[in-house]
């Protein structure tokens, strides 16, 4: 099993330019997440999916969209990208709840790290 | 709403010597908790979790953590510290409901003198 992956790992926009964050799982998980990480910000939520044709905002989704066709894949789209929005993206997948209707642990892709220039 | 506190931004201890990493949440009803490591360059790899039962639970990389309900924390643990220990450590905090969502703290980064 590869788990998460993510492409590409590194990438440079210039202001204005588009592109999208390719994320892929293959354990078969329904829940998946998108975060972005900031030095000494921790980990913070763009979009989450809970399963195929479905998604939703997290805590920071302003300059980003997301599309859930597949169980397996989940890209994130920045449309027209800002100097903000330089960061390391981290695509995440866990499987529905666990004990007691909890959360379970989430896996997490090698990220990739984008500078917008 | 749900919080996570990690108060150390950087804590350096000597290799063989013992680490304890805070974590204090916000939270009303049970939590559900996670520590996760994050070696330079990597994504987060999951180190243990606590949802229910003993509250000191053991994880991979010899690792520990112990719930205290009463001071609403989970801290980490390790007993002798090795130089490949050294990572940013990041607890997380989740609720029944959520679906699957957790909030994170920012980190710890440790570092291991030789």
């Amino acid at each position: 099993n590869a788990g998460v992956t993510q492409t590409p790992k590194f990438r440079i926009l210039k202001i204005g330019q588009s592109m999208t964050l390719q994320c892929t799982q293959d354990m078969n998980h329904n829940y998946m997440y998108w975060y972005r990480q900031d030095p000494g910000m921790g980990l913070k939520l763009i979009y989450y999916s809970v399963g195929a044709g479905i998604t939703d905002k997290g805590e920071v989704p302003n300059g980003y969209n997301v599309s859930r066709s597949t169980t397996e894949d989940f890209p994130l789209r920045l449309e027209l990208a800002a100097p903000s929005q330089t960061s390391v993206y981290f695509c995440a997948s866990s499987s529905p709840t666990g004990l007691a209707g909890g959360p379970n642990e989430q896996f997490f892709g090698p990220g990739t790290r984008l500078t917008v220039l | 709403a749900q919080s996570v506190t990690q108060p150390d931004i950087h804590i350096t201890v000597s290799e063989g010597a013992s680490l304890e990493l805070r974590c204090n949440y916000s939270y009303g009803a049970t939590p559900y908790l996670f520590w996760y490591v994050q070696s330079p360059g990597q994504g987060l790899q999951l180190l243990l979790k606590y949802f229910s039962g003993d509250t000191l639970v053991q994880g991979i990389k010899g690792f520990e953590a112990e719930f205290k309900r009463s001071q609403s924390s989970f801290n980490l643990r390790k007993p002798s510290v090795h130089w490949s220990d050294a990572a940013e450590y990041f607890c997380a905090v989740g609720a029944r409901g959520s679906q699957g969502n957790l909030i994170f703290g920012k980190g710890t980064k440790l570092s291991v003198k030789p």
